[in-house]
């Protein structure tokens, strides 16, 4: 079972460039999430979508956008890369009710912004 | 502000007993998680807890104490492949989660 796929597993892209990171589930769950992860941090989320068609916006939003046109995928843009935007990104979905759903992750995306 | 305080970093021995502790202070709670992190690789799902006590699942066990807002992760029988960072988090009354920076847990041999 692939759970979630992310790509791709590493970029190195010019500030001011466009970027977008896939993750693409097969087990089927509703909600679906994009995290960063720096170090010394907790992670943080950027976006979140509880089903598709809706999104909503995490703890650190600016500079992302995301879109879930059906269940499966959830991919993550950035429109206008900059070097604070370096970091690991982790892709998620949550299986079971809001209160006790664990969260799977993708293997991340590390992304270096020059 | 909500917050999550782990320990940055622990060093134990190869079969020994390691406690990792987790304090929190969180706009309400919904239940507090503890996943695994290996370097480079995804975290993934250990333990939940929503009411206090202790839920253990093999060498691994989770305490609760909603009163102290606390939590520790015991490791039992510790292996080598227990090297590995240790995230808290919590989900607060939005039911949104709030991440510890995550404690980096040292196996010597």
């Amino acid at each position: 079972t692939a759970g979630i796929t992310q790509a791709p597993t590493s970029q190195i892209l010019a500030a001011g460039r466009s970027m977008t990171l896939r993750c693409t589930q097969d087990m089927r769950h509703n909600a679906m999430y994009w995290y960063r992860q720096d170090l010394g941090l907790g992670l943080r989320l950027i976006h979140y979508s509880n089903t598709a068609g809706t999104t909503g916006k995490g703890e650190v939003p600016d500079g992302y956008s995301v879109s879930r046109a059906n269940t499966d995928d959830f991919p993550l843009t950035l429109a206008s890369a900059v070097p604070s935007q370096t970091s690991v990104y982790f892709c998620a979905s949550r299986t079971g009710g809001e209160n006790t759903g664990e969260l799977f992750f993708g293997e991340g995306s590390r992304l270096t912004v020059l | 502000g909500q917050n999550i305080d782990q320990p940055t970093e622990m060093t134990a021995t190869e079969g020994a007993i390691v406690q990792i502790n987790c304090t929190y202070q969180t706009s309400g709670f919904n239940g507090l998680f503890w996943y695994q992190q290996h370097a480079g690789e995804a975290p993934t799902f250990l333990s939940y807890n929503v009411l206090d006590g202790l839920e253990e699942k093999g060498r691994f066990s989770s305490f609760l104490s909603r009163s102290k807002g606390y939590s520790y992760l015991l490791l039992k029988e510790l292996q080598m492949k227990d090297s590995a960072s240790y995230l808290c988090a919590v989900k607060d009354s939005n039911y949104q989660l709030i991440w510890g920076a995550g404690t980096k847990l040292i196996i010597k041999p």
